[in-house]
């Protein structure tokens, strides 16, 4: 059965203070990894998907990396306005769903 | 604004009431999918659509929940007889083929 785990649950770092998220998984044929961002009462918002071992994007202070088991986001000089839950979800060969996992609650103190 | 909309943003209603809720998708997209969010959790898949197609049901989605998409465009999901335990912010996402989805603002219900 395809699953995600996030960790850690929860992160404070004060602004300035670089850091990376961890993404574990497992899937039958990796078909995309996932990551958004999600803001208190609101949808997530789509930053990055990867498709294959190695690959990396870059989006301002965030950069995504991927291997066979596990994505990290990396945040660099994160700023208060970085602060948000960040969900990973894998998508698999076997279908067209995509597995959550349970988000890490972010919190970028000034 | 070319996203994904939901209409209501906010619900509440009693115990036993129906209630719909609808998705406009980002237009050129031709996958539709419900998503059901509990507090500290993930997003929970509940059902998608290809086109007006509906291709699969979560296990989670219960006989009282049925979703259509007449034609091909937008989306609706009912619930029937609610029950507190449906308290949940409704995600609905759409993508091309099964590329990366987009998701809306969601639809925040409480059921009292």
């Amino acid at each position: 059965e395809d699953q995600v785990t996030q960790s850690p649950e929860a992160l404070r770092l004060q602004e300035g203070e670089s850091s990376s998220l961890n993404c574990s998984y497992t899937v039958s044929g990796l078909r995309g990894l996932f990551w958004y961002r999600q803001d208190p009462g609101k949808g997530p918002e789509f930053l990055f998907t990867l498709y294959s071992a190695g690959e990396e994007k870059e989006k301002e202070r965030l950069k995504a990396t991927l291997t066979k088991k596990e994505s990290f986001l990396h945040i660099t000089a994160p700023k208060p306005e970085d602060s948000a839950t960040y969900l990973c979800a894998v998508g698999g060969n076997r279908d067209d769903k995509i597995i959550f996992g349970k988000g890490t609650r972010l919190h970028i103190l000034p | 604004d070319t996203g994904v909309s939901q209409d209501p943003r906010h619900k509440i209603t009693k115990r036993g009431q129906n209630v719909t809720f609808r998705c406009d998708p980002i237009s050129e997209h031709n996958r539709l999918y419900w998503y059901r969010q509990t507090l500290g959790q993930g997003p929970e898949f509940l059902t998608y659509f290809q086109n007006e197609a509906q291709l699969e049901k979560s296990r989670l989605l219960s006989d009282r929940f049925s979703a259509e998409r007449p034609k091909g465009s937008f989306s609706t999901l009912e619930i029937q007889r609610t029950e507190q335990g449906d308290s949940a912010m409704y995600l609905c996402a759409s993508s091309q083929s099964t590329d990366t989805q987009y998701f809306g603002p969601g639809t925040r219900l409480t059921v009292l």
